[in-house]
């Protein structure tokens, strides 16, 4: 089947850079995406990444290596307004379905 | 105008009520999905649909059915309401192209929140 792991919490301070992991199980990966979602609202696309290597997208950016079923994301300048929970996704073409990780609530401190 | 919009919002039910929670979208995407969200559970996938003609069962699809009435409606019934059916509900739509961006990239609406009493 397909699970992914990651963190439950992270507290960082605003400024501060703060990496989200996320470890996956699937079978017929077909790319690794994140999510945010503030408190009350519904998730929103962040990124996503195919290849192994960095996808940089203003402050955010995803980190993917397949061979280690591993990403991140990583976000700079933390502001207030980063403070949501970041969901951490997995495709897989085998079955056509978009699994989510169970979140990382990251709370900016000032 | 929202690309994905949900009905109702908010409803509160009595256990065994049947309920229908609707959604609609504008974004002429093919393939829709029902989520569930709980406190510390992340999203789980109800039921999806990549055409009018394509159901599929998640995997949380137990208490549950759904109709897609035209390429923009996709409806959620639960058939007898019972309390720990109480959660938020997104409905979502993705493009039905070949690119991994297609099948990564979700739009979710507002969210309904159901409360079963």
């Amino acid at each position: 089947g397909q699970s992914l792991e990651q963190p439950s919490e992270v507290t960082a301070v605003e400024g501060a850079i703060v990496q989200i992991n996320c470890t996956y199980q699937t079978s017929g990966f077909y790319g690794l995406s994140w999510y945010q979602q503030h408190d009350g609202g519904a998730p929103t696309f962040l990124s996503y990444n195919a290849l192994d290597g960095l996808e940089e997208t203003g402050r955010f950016s995803s980190f993917l290596s397949r061979s280690d079923s591993y990403g991140y994301l990583l976000l700079q300048e933390l502001q207030m307004k980063d403070s949501a929970s970041y969901f951490c996704a997995v495709y897989s073409s085998n079955t056509g379905k978009l699994i989510f990780g169970q979140g990382t609530t990251l709370q900016v401190k000032p | 105008d929202a690309d994905v919009t949900q009905t109702p919002r908010n409803r509160i039910t009595k256990t065994g009520k049947r309920i229908m929670l609707e959604c609609s979208q504008t974004k002429g995407h093919d393939r829709m999905y029902w989520y569930r969200q709980d406190p510390g559970l992340g999203l789980r996938l109800i039921y999806y649909s990549f055409d009018v003609k394509d159901i599929n069962k998640g995997e949380i699809s137990d208490g549950y059915s759904v109709s897609r009435q035209a390429q923009a409606k996709f409806s959620l019934s639960l058939e007898s309401a019972i309390p720990n059916q109480t959660a938020l509900y997104f409905c979502a739509t993705s493009d039905s192209g070949t690119s991994g961006s297609s099948y990564n990239e979700q739009f979710f609406g507002p969210g309904t929140r159901l409360t079963v009493l």
